[in-house]
């Protein structure tokens, strides 16, 4: 089992609309999760940190975390072209800070 | 404020050779991390550095090295290269107190491995 999961995609979604992405992580200690999202031919680029169970918002992207379940979304509100991208999640375990990555999910937002 | 900064952006070497890669940490980082990124696949760690120190290692074999210098900049080296070391490689700077922070990364130099 890889230590984060996430589906490959591609998501395709019309503009406009909610794209979710999902992941899930084996490390039950771990306790610092992030969102990156990665243009073609570019690095990685921050976007949220969770860090407790439940809703974090920050304008059109909600992050949720549910550490019973070992899983945490992405929720993109009112997708944008400008959102295709790839967008990989990315955990710390307790006691460590090696981030650990998923091998990411390609989003296609369609005008 | 300063954001990390690698060099070179893209490098061509041989099987056997060796390549040192640079990366300037964002300014009031203590922390610097090296990933490597294959082709569709999310970054690997190779290791971390705090004050100097390796803080942490991946799954990496010892010809990947590194260093971090007084500024908080760091090198990675990587010895007897071979074709499989062709890949993205990212700096990730970050302000380590309690540990989890967020990392910021530069924008990666390319190697090929020829």
């Amino acid at each position: 089992q890889k230590e984060v999961e996430q589906n490959s995609g591609p998501l395709s979604v019309p503009e406009g609309a909610i794209a979710s992405l999902n992941c899930t992580y084996s490390d039950r200690v771990s306790q610092s999760f992030f969102w990156y999202r990665q243009y073609s031919g570019k690095s990685p680029e921050l976007i949220m940190s969770i860090y407790s169970n439940g809703d974090k918002e920050d304008g059109r992207f909600t992050a949720q975390l549910n550490k019973a379940s070992q899983y945490v979304s992405l929720l993109i509100r009112d997708s944008q072209p400008s959102d295709s991208a790839t967008y990989l999640c990315a955990v710390i375990r307790d006691n460590n800070n090696d981030m650990r990555f998923g091998a990411g999910t390609r989003l296609t937002v369609k005008p | 404020e300063t954001g990390v900064t690698q060099s070179p952006t893209h490098l061509i070497k041989t099987r056997g050779q060796q390549v040192t890669l640079r990366c300037s940490s964002q300014s009031g980082h203590n922390t610097v991390s090296w990933y490597q990124q294959a082709l569709g696949q999310g970054p690997q760690f190779i290791f971390q550095y705090y004050r100097e120190e390796e803080n942490g290692r991946g799954n990496f074999p010892p010809r990947f090295s590194g260093l971090q210098f007084p500024n908080y900049s760091s090198e990675l080296n990587v010895n007897a290269l071979e074709l499989d070391d062709s890949a993205l490689y990212l700096c990730a700077s970050s302000l380590l107190l309690r540990g989890g922070e967020p990392q910021y990364f530069g924008p990666g130099t390319r190697l090929t491995v020829l």
